[in-house]
């Protein structure tokens, strides 16, 4: 079944634990992204990746860092998570070009006291 | 700045009626335009999109919607509302780039 998928789906953590939450797609899409969903706000853009190697910062990368050493994955890494990034993060895919629609994972709903 | 409204936070019709949900955007030049339909405790799932071309465009579950360039809108519209259609659904533009921006949502109630 194609599929995005994220893990954990739900974490509470401390302020400053570095955490990871991991995002892998099995469909070979060239993009991923990073979003967070929060009340009154819709999605943001946190980064983006267009292929292997290559990433750009969306709206609000700041506190956030991803990597894409392989094509299937794109893990999203709080360093040193604060409460404002207490909130829920959608990991998403495609295949390259701007005109096709995404296909998003379940969300990881992150707490952090 | 690209951007993404969605004047409605929330939209309740009566089952059988005609729906709308709104959406206009500030992309420049030509625009990509997304609806998106997220049900409670799920990701989002795509809808329908506008590429170029016919300005009512047909999508998934009976949705269609009309891309309108003078007015810069793009809603979101059903001829006969489901209880089944509530939940929360986003208008998203794209730029050549991929980068991509997402509205507010809209929360649609459909009432028995």
């Amino acid at each position: 079944e194609a599929q995005v998928t994220q893990n954990p789906r739900y974490l509470i953590t401390v302020t400053g634990k570095k955490l990871t939450v991991t995002c892998s797609q099995n469909m070979n899409h060239e993009y991923m992204s990073w979003y967070r969903q929060d009340p009154g706000l819709g999605l943001r853009q946190i980064y983006y990746s267009m292929n292997v190697e290559v990433t750009d910062k969306g709206d609000v990368p700041e506190g956030y860092k991803v990597s894409r050493k392989e094509k299937r994955n794109f893990p999203l890494i709080l360093e040193s998570p604060s409460p404002n990034q207490t909130s829920l993060y959608f990991c998403a895919s495609k295949t390259q070009g701007a005109w096709n629609e995404q296909y998003f994972g379940p969300g990881t709903r992150l707490t952090v006291t | 700045a690209q951007s993404v409204a969605q004047p409605e936070d929330q939209v309740n019709v009566a089952e059988g009626n005609p729906l709308t949900v709104k959406c206009t955007y500030s992309v420049s030049g030509n625009p990509y335009l997304f609806w998106y339909v997220q049900y409670p405790n799920r990701g989002l799932q795509f809808l329908l999109k506008y590429i170029t071309g016919d300005n009512l465009v047909k999508g998934s579950y009976g949705f269609e919607a009309e891309f309108n360039k003078s007015q810069t809108s793009f809603h979101l519209k059903k001829p006969s509302a489901l209880v089944s259609d509530s939940a929360l659904y986003f208008c998203a533009g794209a730029e050549r780039g991929n980068q991509f921006y997402f509205g507010t949502g809209t929360s649609l109630t459909v009432i028995p």
